[in-house]
């Protein structure tokens, strides 16, 4: 079982839909969690940091829950534009550092 | 914002030679810069973790004496693939660490004939 668990999709969305990611994780001293998402052969771009009370930026919203160990995405009014893989990311101590985790990515296609 | 650029954006080389790719924060200083290598429709997979002032941290399975890391500046981390072959055809990408946040650069696209 991989340490940061997603499913890979891909989601086919019409525009205007919303659109709802999860991403699990296993180790429960997991400090830190991300989103970010990756356009087709380009670098991954930071969506948001995801904080335990959860947070919000425009159509995205993000949410931790520690009990369950997951974090999810949402997005609302999805886009054309919003298509790409997003990626669930984890920050965990590891031998006196921290290690960053990412998941495989969910696809997203947002269809016209 | 946190800007990462990364340079070249592409290159070719020929099977044998070296290519050193550099990777800078722009905008705010970085202790702590990783490098990746994504191959097509796969993960990224970190290669090292590079801290300023010291030795590289390498993956396992990461030849350190082939993929040469130096971090001599807080805003600035190398890359060097020596001896080049086409199995490190790959799209390189760096990122930098700001708070806990990593910024990626936009990424190398080495290819090696």
């Amino acid at each position: 079982r991989k340490e940061v668990e997603q499913d890979p999709g891909p989601f086919n969305v019409p525009e205007g839909a919303t659109v709802a990611f999860n991403c699990t994780y296993s180790n429960s001293a997991s400090q830190s969690f991300f989103w970010y998402r990756q356009d087709c052969r380009k670098e991954p771009k930071l969506l948001m940091s995801v904080y335990s009370s959860g947070n919000e930026d425009g159509r995205f919203t993000a949410q931790l829950n520690r009990a369950s160990q997951y974090i999810s995405l949402l997005i609302r009014d999805s886009k054309l534009s919003d298509s790409a893989t997003y990626l669930c990311v984890v920050n965990r101590p590891a031998s006196g550092t921290y290690k960053y985790i990412f998941g495989t990515g969910t696809r997203l296609k947002v269809l016209a | 914002g946190a800007v990462v650029s990364q340079h070249p954006s592409w290159v070719i080389c020929k099977s044998g030679t070296s290519v050193k790719i550099e990777c800078r924060s722009l905008d705010f200083q970085a202790t702590t810069m990783f490098w990746y290598r994504q191959f097509p429709k796969q993960s990224l997979m970190l290669m090292a973790t590079s801290n300023e002032g010291s030795k590289a941290t390498y993956e396992q399975g990461v030849e350190k004496d082939k993929f040469l890391i130096n971090h001599a500046s807080l805003t600035l981390s190398t890359l060097t693939v020596t001896s080049a072959h086409p199995e490190d055809s790959s799209f390189y990408i760096c990122s930098a660490l700001r708070g806990y946040e990593q910024y990626f650069g936009p990424g190398t696209r080495l290819t090696v004939t």
